[in-house]
């Protein structure tokens, strides 16, 4: 059964912390992303690796970096939390044009700055 | 700038019956579309795919229609039950490298 998982379920933090969220998949898929996702404002791309050590800004990556150092891993960094970065941070995974880029999607990390 | 819109208002039906959940997208001629399943608290789960030389797809009780004309799709849940209930995404592929854009999303409950 294909598995994306996120490190922590919930997550409590203070402003000004460094924060890391990891996401791991064991599909062998290249393509990584994390997003965010607020009521009223959907799914938002914060970063999306396509291959070990390379990344791309997605729509919202300001306050956010990431790091891809094994195929398997994503993380997320928040390098100095502020409470506007509360939110459900998901992490997901996809072959590249291969099944119609079918996303896989981990449980999510509830993250609360305060 | 490519948009996609879902129904914002929750939908609410009876059991037994056939919900239909919309979305519509702007300045944009995807190849496919696709419809995922997201329960509280947890990530979304891929449903369907439609291609834009298909018209409808079926799986079980779901029905996805894709109109490149109207640029909408339709997705259908016939016979609904309570545990259909959840919030229904659709999603668009934008650029390139397997990204998506993502719907805000349909909240569907269905009343027993």
């Amino acid at each position: 059964d294909v598995k994306v998982t996120q490190s922590s379920r919930y997550l409590v933090k203070r402003t000004g912390e460094k924060v890391f969220l990891e996401c791991v998949q064991d599909m062998d898929h290249e393509n990584m992303f994390w997003y965010r996702q607020d009521p009223g404002l959907g799914l938002r791309l914060i970063y999306f690796s396509y291959d070990v050590k390379m990344k791309e800004k997605g729509d919202i990556p300001e306050g956010y970096s990431v790091s891809r150092e094994k195929k398997e891993r994503f993380s997320l960094i928040l390098e100095s939390a502020s409470t506007n970065q509360t939110s459900m941070y998901l992490c997901a995974s996809s072959r590249p044009l291969l099944s119609y880029n079918e996303q896989f999607f981990g449980p999510g990390t509830r993250l609360t700055v305060l | 700038s490519q948009k996609i819109e879902q129904n914002s208002e929750a939908l609410n039906i009876q059991e037994g019956k056939t919900a239909t959940l919309t979305c519509n997208y702007t300045n944009y001629s995807p190849a496919y579309l696709q419809w995922y399943r997201q329960d509280p608290g947890r990530g979304p789960v891929f449903l369907l795919l439609i291609r834009e030389n298909e018209k409808e797809k079926r799986k079980e009780r779901l029905k996805v229609t894709f109109d490149t004309t109207l640029k909408q799709s339709l997705f259908h849940i016939t016979a609904s039950q309570p545990a259909d209930s959840a919030t229904y995404l659709c999603a668009l592929p934008y650029n390139q490298g397997g990204k998506l854009i993502f719907g805000q999303g349909t909240e569907l409950s269905v009343k027993p």
